[in-house]
This record gives structure tokens, C-alpha cells and sequence, in this order.
């Protein structure tokens, strides 16, 4: 059975760094398609940042600059890198994997997700 | 940015009703469009993608149509377990976009 286990959500105050990861089970970071995908308290989902099979990567507007994806084929862990966080980046992050079974940039299988809360 | 618009925001209904949900595009996406479904304080789950595909395991009570611009799914004899919040998503072009979700609450 295929697991994706978020960790490394905290506190943190804004213009402060975190660092989420995204431990795989039964699901090759390297050869599958991967997202982070937020959700505020009480709203939507939300896309923050993809990185395909072959390295490519691409990112949400509202998080361009700040935050990058990147993962680590050797511990089969996503990487979510978080800088100059701000108040409204609070949310459940989740990641999400897309097997390339259900088509393009779908995703079949979502973590628990992992709690980052900014705030002064 | 393909903007997805979701009606209604919610809707009351009983078990065994027939329920449609709509998600609109702002652009043309072809059928680059799926759908999930998430239960309070849970992971969202995939349930049909590419329009009208469902995932494995998702009861047939559950179906989509639609292309272009406009797309639907529906429910048919809505069972207890149905009750959640449901979110389109179109895979057309990045940024990905979600629809602002759907819930259906008990009546």
C-alpha cells in the first residue's frame, strides 16, 4: 500500500524558514509526479508547487521565490523548503502523488498532512 | 490562470437523493478536469479524473460529464457516506486550480 508521511510542520514566526518533508512508501519520488497542496483553516484546497519525474518544477504565484521543491531519491522523501513565510502561508500542507495512472497532474494519493501555523 | 468556479458553495440533501454539482473553467481545458472528495479533518481523496473516469474503488453511484468549460458530477441515491465536501480540479495548464468546493450536508 502506498503512504506519504508529511512532517515538519511547527510554528513559526513570519519572515521565519521551515522545511516540510514527504516520506514515501511503495511510491518512487523520482519516477512519479509530486505535489504540495495547502488548505487554510476553514477553506479550499489550494496548489502550491509541483515537481515532475524529470526534475522539472513550477510553483504558485503567491509562493514564487519563497518556496522551493525539491526531493531526495535516495531516502524517497519530497521536499517542501519555506522562506519569508507569512501570516496567510498558514495551513495543512499536503503532499500529493500522482501515479500517471489517472492521467496528468491528478493526483491518486494524498498524505495526512502536516500543520504550519505564522504567527507573531 | 485557469480560474474554476464551483456551484452551489453547498447544498442540504437526504440519503438516497440525486445530487449534481457544477464546476465552471474559465478556459477552455478539454478534459482536463477531476474531481475529489474530502471528509472533515481528512486527506482529499481522488474520485474521477479525466471527466468521467472513476478511481479504483469509488462506488459507480458516482459519475461525471462535461468538456470545454462546463462539467458536472453527480451522485446518484446519495449514500451517508457521501456527505463530505467535493472539489474539482483542472490539470490543463499550471498554475493547477481547484475549485472553491462543494458541501453536501445533511437535510
Amino acid at each position: 500500500e502506498v503512504q506519504l508521511v508529511e512532517s515538519g510542520g511547527d510554528l513559526v514566526r513570519p519572515g521565519g524558514s521551515l522545511r516540510l518533508s514527504c516520506a514515501a512508501s511503495r511510491f518512487a519520488v523520482d519516477s512519479n509526479y509530486m505535489s504540495w497542496v495547502r488548505q487554510a483553516p476553514g477553506k479550499g484546497l489550494e496548489w502550491v508547487s509541483v515537481i515532475y519525474s524529470g526534475g522539472s518544477t513550477d510553483y504558485a504565484h503567491s509562493v514564487k521565490g519563497r518556496f522551493t521543491i525539491s526531493r531526495d531519491p535516495s531516502r524517497n522523501t519530497l521536499f517542501l523548503q519555506m522562506n519569508s513565510l507569512e501570516i496567510g502561508d498558514t495551513a495543512v500542507y499536503y503532499c500529493a502523488g500522482g501515479s500517471g495512472d489517472c492521467g496528468t497532474d491528478c493526483y491518486d494519493y494524498w498524505g495526512q498532512g502536516t500543520l504550519v501555523t505564522v504567527s507573531s | 490562470d485557469i480560474q474554476m468556479t464551483q456551484s452551489p458553495s453547498s447544498l442540504s440533501a437526504s440519503v438516497g437523493d440525486k445530487v449534481t454539482i457544477t464546476c465552471r473553467a474559465s478556459h477552455n481545458i478539454d478534459t482536463y478536469l477531476n474531481w475529489y472528495q474530502q471528509k472533515s479533518g481528512e486527506a482529499p481523496k481522488l474520485l474521477i479524473s479525466a471527466v468521467s473516469s472513476l478511481h479504483s474503488g469509488v462506488p459507480p453511484t458516482f459519475s461525471g460529464s462535461g468538456s470545454g468549460t462546463v462539467f458536472t458530477l453527480t451522485i446518484d441515491s446519495l449514500q451517508p457516506a457521501d456527505f463530505a465536501t467535493y472539489y474539482c480540479q483542472q490539470s490543463h495548464s499550471v498554475p493547477l486550480t481547484f475549485g472553491g468546493g462543494t458541501k453536501v450536508e445533511v437535510k
